[in-house]
């Protein structure tokens, strides 16, 4: 069974720390990793997934299989990245389903 | 993204009274999926479709109904409200199983009173 573990439900860090998120899953294939945001009364968007490699809004999320980790990094957290974020794993074998963390409710302070 | 919408934003319903929330898309996605957020649950699969006329039962089906006679369309249907389906449903959907881009609808808050 697939499973997704966000430890922390609530993160709090000052303006220009460096914030990281974790996520860790369980899964006995190859996963496919994502990272979604979810701004205050707005609807869930994507903000990265594992295969791109990519960096976005600052953020990147490096894919660990040997701790089986996907956590979220940014060097330095701005006020806008108050949001809550969803670390999800999809199966490309099982009808493309989600996986959703709890979620993680991250507040920057100025 | 205006390309999947849902309908109502917010409900109040009563206790075993049947309602329907509506989700639409219209990019011809083949898979669609229903969700309910909870506090301290995240976002939890409530059914999924691959394809029209294809359903299937996700992570919390009892209760709910779908179906999915049209690709743009995924109704979903609680057929006697209880006051634990109080909660925020998220309708989503991806073109492909692999890596496609989830796009997410902006919700129904549903109250059962």
């Amino acid at each position: 069974a697939q499973r997704v573990t966000q430890p922390e439900k609530l993160l709090s860090v000052f303006k220009g720390a460096p914030v990281e998120l974790k996520c860790n899953y369980s899964y006995s294939g190859s996963p496919e990793l994502f990272w979604y945001v979810q701004y205050s009364r707005q609807r869930l968007q994507l903000l990265l997934r594992h295969i791109s490699r990519e960096s976005i809004k600052g953020f990147t999320a490096d894919l660990n299989k040997g701790e089986t980790s996907f956590h979220l990094k940014k060097p330095f957290a701005q006020e806008e990245d108050s949001a809550m974020y969803y670390c999800a794993l999809r199966c490309p074998t099982n009808a493309g389903k989600s996986t959703f963390g709890d979620g993680t409710t991250l507040t920057v302070k100025p | 993204d205006a390309g999947i919408t849902q309908s109502p934003r917010y409900k109040i319903t009563e206790t075993g009274r049947q309602v329907t929330l509506m989700c639409h898309q219209t990019w011809s996605h083949s898979y669609m999926f229903w969700y309910r957020q909870d506090l301290g649950h995240g976002l939890r699969l409530i059914y999924y479709s691959a394809a029209a006329d294809i359903t299937d039962k996700g992570e919390v089906p009892d209760g709910y109904v779908v179906s999915r006679s049209k690709t743009e369309n995924f109704p979903l249907t609680l057929e006697s409200a209880t006051r634990s389906q109080t909660s925020v449903y998220f309708c989503a959907t991806n073109r492909g199983a692999g890596t496609d881009t989830q796009y997410f609808g902006p919700g129904t808050r549903l109250t059962v009173l």
